[in-house]
């Protein structure tokens, strides 16, 4: 199992431009979730999804859409990049909201600049 | 507002000595915990988890945490530090429901010959 993959690992971005983040995980897991992380913060949900064709946004949403049109890949898209959108930003995936599947496994992040 | 508190943003011990890293979080019913280890420019890492079974929960690498409800708190502990320990350390807190997850701010783990 490659696990939770994240592509790219590094991208700079103009402000104003568009990109998406790709994330992929071979686990059958239902659940999957992006963060990003900044200095003194910890990690900060952006959005989530618990199954393939349901969304909900978490703690910081804005300037963020996911979709979830299988149950392995879950892309994040910058809509306009802005510089507070400098991050690095992780995607994880868990079995599902059982309290014994609360596991989550992490990608190896992706760490964008805004300029 | 649902939260958890990493008492320490640093700590920086000697090779062989004890480790603490402390943990506190806001009160819910039946919580579950998670201690993450991040080695630098890794992915997160799960250490330990507790999910209301023994409160004391034995991890990865010598780690142990225990759970103490009446003081709301979820500690982590090491007997004897060594050099591959240096790491960020996150308490992760879910108060229940759909994986809600709750990072605290992490500690970060310096460890010294």
């Amino acid at each position: 199992n490659a696990g939770v993959t994240q592509t790219p690992k590094f991208q700079v971005l103009k402000t104003g431009q568009s990109m998406t983040l790709q994330c992929a995980q071979d686990m059958n897991h239902e659940y999957m979730s992006w963060y990003r992380q900044d200095p003194g913060m910890g990690l900060r949900l952006i959005h989530y999804s618990v199954g393939a064709g349901i969304t909900d946004q978490g703690e910081v949403p804005n300037g963020y859409n996911v979709s979830r049109s299988t149950t392995e890949d879950f892309p994040l898209r910058l809509l306009s990049a802005a510089p507070s959108q400098t991050s690095v930003y992780f995607c994880a995936s868990s079995r599902g909201t059982d309290r014994s599947s609360y596991e989550q496994y992490f990608g190896p992040g992706t760490r964008l600049t805004v300029t | 507002a649902q939260s958890v508190t990493q008492l320490d943003s640093h700590v920086s011990v000697s090779e062989g000595t004890p480790v603490l890293l402390r943990c506190n979080y806001s009160s819910s019913y039946s919580p579950s915990l998670f201690w993450y280890v991040q080695h630098p420019n890794k992915g997160l890492q799960l250490l330990l988890k507790y999910t209301s079974a023994a409160t004391l929960v034995k991890g990865i690498n010598g780690f142990e945490a225990e759970f103490k409800k009446s003081e709301t708190s979820f500690h982590l502990t090491k007997p004897s530090a060594h050099m591959s320990d240096a790491a960020e350390y996150f308490c992760v807190y879910s108060p229940g429901g759909y994986n809600k997850l709750i990072f605290g701010a992490g500690t970060r783990l310096a460890v010294h010959p």
